[in-house]
C-alpha cells in the first residue's frame, strides 16, 4: 500500500457542481496537509495548508482533513471550467526534515 | 516577479548526450528541490538541496547530478541520457525543510 492514495480521475463535473477531491493516508506521522493545483503544462502551485483536523475554508475551497480516519478532501463550490486542472495532495510529517509526501493527483474536468 | 524560474522551457535531444537544467528562485528560501513528473503525472523526488548542502538523494542513477552554486540556485547536470528520461523536471523551493513549496514551471525533456 503507497503511502498516499489518491484516485487519478477523470473527474468530469458540470459547471456550478460541487467537486469532492480525496487522499487516503496510511502513516499517522503525517501531520499536515496540502492540496495543489497544477493547469496542463503548467507546475504545481500551492491552494490550501493546513495542520489540524476539520475544515479550512477560503473562498470557494474548504480543506478538511479526517486524522482518525487518515482521510483528506477538498471540496470546490460553484465549480467553474477555470478550475479544470489536476489537484495534488501532499502530506509532509513533523520535525521540519521530511520532504512532503505527494498523492499522484486527480484530474478535474469542469465543462460548461 | 517569477519566484521560482527554470531554463530552459523544452529540450529536446538525441539518447547519450549531456544536458543541463538551471533553476533559481528569488525567495530568500534556504532548502531547493527536484522532481520529476512522469507521464502519469506522479511527482517524484530527486534530490533536495539545504542551504547549498545535499540533503536528500532518492534513488537517482548517478547520470543525474545536481550542483548548487548559492542557495538560490540549484542546478541539474544528466550525463548520458536514455529514453527513460523523459519527463517533465520541476524545480521547487521552501522556506526551510518541511515547508510549503513553491514550484517552478518546469523543463520538458524529450529524449529521442
Amino acid at each position: 500500500q503507497k503511502e498516499v492514495e489518491q484516485d487519478p480521475g477523470p473527474l468530469s463535473v458540470p459547471e456550478g457542481a460541487i467537486v469532492s477531491l480525496n487522499c487516503t493516508y496510511s502513516n499517522s506521522a503525517f501531520q499536515y496537509f496540502m492540496w495543489y493545483r497544477q493547469y496542463s503544462r503548467k507546475g504545481p502551485e500551492l491552494l490550501m495548508y493546513t495542520y489540524s483536523s476539520g475544515n479550512k475554508e477560503d473562498g470557494r475551497f474548504t480543506a478538511q482533513v479526517d486524522k482518525s480516519s487518515k482521510y483528506i478532501s477538498l471540496f470546490i463550490r460553484d465549480s467553474q471550467p477555470s478550475d479544470s486542472a489536476t489537484y495534488l495532495c501532499a502530506l509532509g510529517r513533523a520535525g521540519g526534515s521530511y520532504i512532503p509526501t505527494f498523492g499522484r493527483g486527480t484530474s478535474l474536468i469542469v465543462h460548461p | 516577479d517569477t519566484a521560482v524560474s527554470q531554463t530552459p522551457k523544452y529540450l529536446v535531444t538525441q539518447m547519450g548526450n549531456d544536458k543541463s537544467i538551471k533553476c533559481e528562485q528569488n525567495l530568500g528560501h534556504d532548502t531547493m528541490y527536484w522532481y520529476k513528473q512522469d507521464s502519469k503525472k506522479f511527482l517524484k523526488i530527486m534530490f533536495s538541496y539545504n542551504n547549498k548542502e545535499l540533503i536528500i538523494n532518492e534513488t537517482v542513477p548517478n547520470r543525474f547530478s545536481p550542483k548548487s552554486p548559492d542557495k538560490a540556485h540549484l542546478n541539474l547536470h544528466i550525463n548520458s541520457l536514455e529514453l527513460g528520461d523523459s519527463a517533465v523536471y520541476f524545480c521547487a523551493s521552501s522556506l526551510q525543510m518541511g515547508n510549503e513549496q513553491f514550484f517552478g514551471p518546469g523543463t520538458r525533456l524529450t529524449v529521442l
